[in-house]
């Protein structure tokens, strides 16, 4: 079965703490890594994207991911986050010549001003 | 800036009742897609579209039509809305498709009773 896991459905950090939130998937071949922002009653919106070379992504407003192949992960962090950056984060996959695009259930984080 | 308005922003419908939800982008983009979210699940595709006149089904497209009648505007139409159906509903656009970012809507709140 192919998956995308976002082991963590919550996350609570304090206003200028760093953040590592999780993303493993198990799909094969060539993929995309995404990771997106919902906030709350909102349309997703696209923080970065991975598809090869430096497998460190910059993204917006601070964030950044990591993709590593050997354990199949795309773990997006900020080192400082803003009370602002509270959403749902969502780790997504897709697939080179397929047109969807599968994604975790999710991360909510919580930053205590 | 790219945008992807959906309409009705929440709706109630009864059992057995038929429902449409639209959208409509002008991204200018050839993929057009729906996706549901229910809490504690990622987000999961019933229906997309890659050209005018033509719709592919998703991973759950069961109890779902689609009909995109022109690159700009995609429906997701309900002829027998169901009590399981009640979800948010997002529209998403993309320039082609699976390598490309993803632009959602804000999505519908559907409500079947």
């Amino acid at each position: 079965t192919q998956t995308v896991s976002q082991s963590d459905a919550h996350v609570t950090v304090f206003e200028g703490d760093s953040v590592e939130l999780r993303c493993n998937y198990s799909y094969g071949g060539s993929i995309y890594l995404s990771w997106y922002i919902q906030h709350h009653g909102r349309g997703l919106q696209f923080l970065l994207k991975y598809y090869s070379g430096n497998p460190v992504v910059q993204g917006v407003n601070g964030f950044k991911a990591e993709f590593s192949k050997s354990d199949s992960s795309f773990h997006l962090r900020k080192a400082s986050v803003h009370w602002s950056d509270s959403a749902v984060y969502f780790c997504a996959v897709s697939l080179t010549g397929y047109q969807n695009f599968y994604f975790g259930k999710g991360t909510s984080l919580t930053v205590i001003p | 800036e790219a945008a992807v308005t959906q309409s009705p922003r929440s709706k109630v419908a009864v059992t057995g009742g038929k429902v449409t939800l639209s959208c409509h982008q002008t991204n200018n983009h050839d993929y057009m897609y729906w996706y549901r979210q229910d809490t504690g699940h990622g987000l999961r595709l019933i229906h997309y579209s890659y050209v005018a006149d033509s719709t592919e089904k998703g991973d759950i497209p069961d109890g779902y039509k689609a009909s995109r009648p022109s690159q700009e505007n995609f429906s997701l139409i309900l002829e027998l809305a169901s009590l399981s159906q009640t979800a948010v509903y997002f529209c998403a656009s993309s320039d082609q498709g699976a390598a490309e970012t993803l632009y959602f809507g804000s999505g519908t709140r559907l409500t079947v009773l």
